[in-house]
């Protein structure tokens, strides 16, 4: 089945700092790319979604400028948290839409200390 | 996308069939009934789909009802690691390229 990879499994950054999190498309090429963040015991949220060779949509309550989705190829979509703060620490997951529903990320748990 | 509502919690002992309950009275012709599992610190796993027939795959079964507006999941033999949160969720074909929308879905515990 169509599997993307997502990377790394478990972050640990400094507050300030940036991380990058990548999401690739191992055997399907997706042309969209969703990002959701959890946090403890809730549910998943969806944060953006990215669109290979345009400008990622953000949800409403979404910083942009914070969170950078850069979709620049079919196969790869990425998520910079910049100046990281540790309200920022949670479980970050990507999906992508395949013929028989939806594929997920094993997604990245994010701490900032 | 038809609202669903699940309950919150249920527990299922080891080697016994979890039958998960979802309630889906708004939903329309072209809906589809999804359901999805997120076991912990994981990302969500597709388990199956169905229309409007029953479907069995080998994971689970769906069962909707005639009327379509419930449906259950059946884990015929729940194992520790069927321990998740498991998301019942209604969706059209027709919603194209959308994102899946995620509830609070129901958290099965499977004890042993």
């Amino acid at each position: 089945g169509a599997v993307v990879s997502q990377h790394p499994s478990r972050v640990i950054c400094k507050s300030g700092t940036s991380v990058k999190i990548e999401c690739r498309s191992l055997d399907f090429q997706a042309t969209t790319m969703f990002w959701y963040r959890q946090f403890p015991k809730q549910s998943l949220m969806l944060m953006a979604t990215s669109n290979e060779g345009s400008k990622a949509t953000y949800e409403q309550g979404v910083e942009k400028d914070k969170f950078l989705i850069n979709h620049a190829s079919l196969t790869l979509s990425t998520l910079t948290v910049t100046s990281a703060h540790p309200e920022d620490s949670s479980f970050y997951i990507c999906g992508a839409k395949v013929p028989y529903g939806y594929t997920f990320g094993s997604g990245t748990r994010l701490t900032v200390v | 996308d038809a609202k669903t509502t699940q309950p919150t919690s249920m527990d299922c002992a080891e080697g016994r069939a979890a039958n998960l309950p979802c309630n889906h009275s708004t939903i329309s012709g072209n809906e589809y009934v999804y359901w999805y599992r997120q076991i912990h610190s994981q990302g969500p796993q597709y388990i199956i789909h169905g229309l409007k027939n029953n479907e069995t795959n080998e994971m689970a079964s769906l069962i909707i009802t005639e009327d379509r507006k419930s449906s259950t999941l059946i884990l015929p033999h729940a194992t520790l690691r069927d321990t998740a949160v498991y998301y019942c969720i209604v969706r059209s074909d027709a919603s194209g390229n959308t994102p899946l929308v995620f509830g609070k879905g129901t958290r099965l515990s499977v004890i042993a």
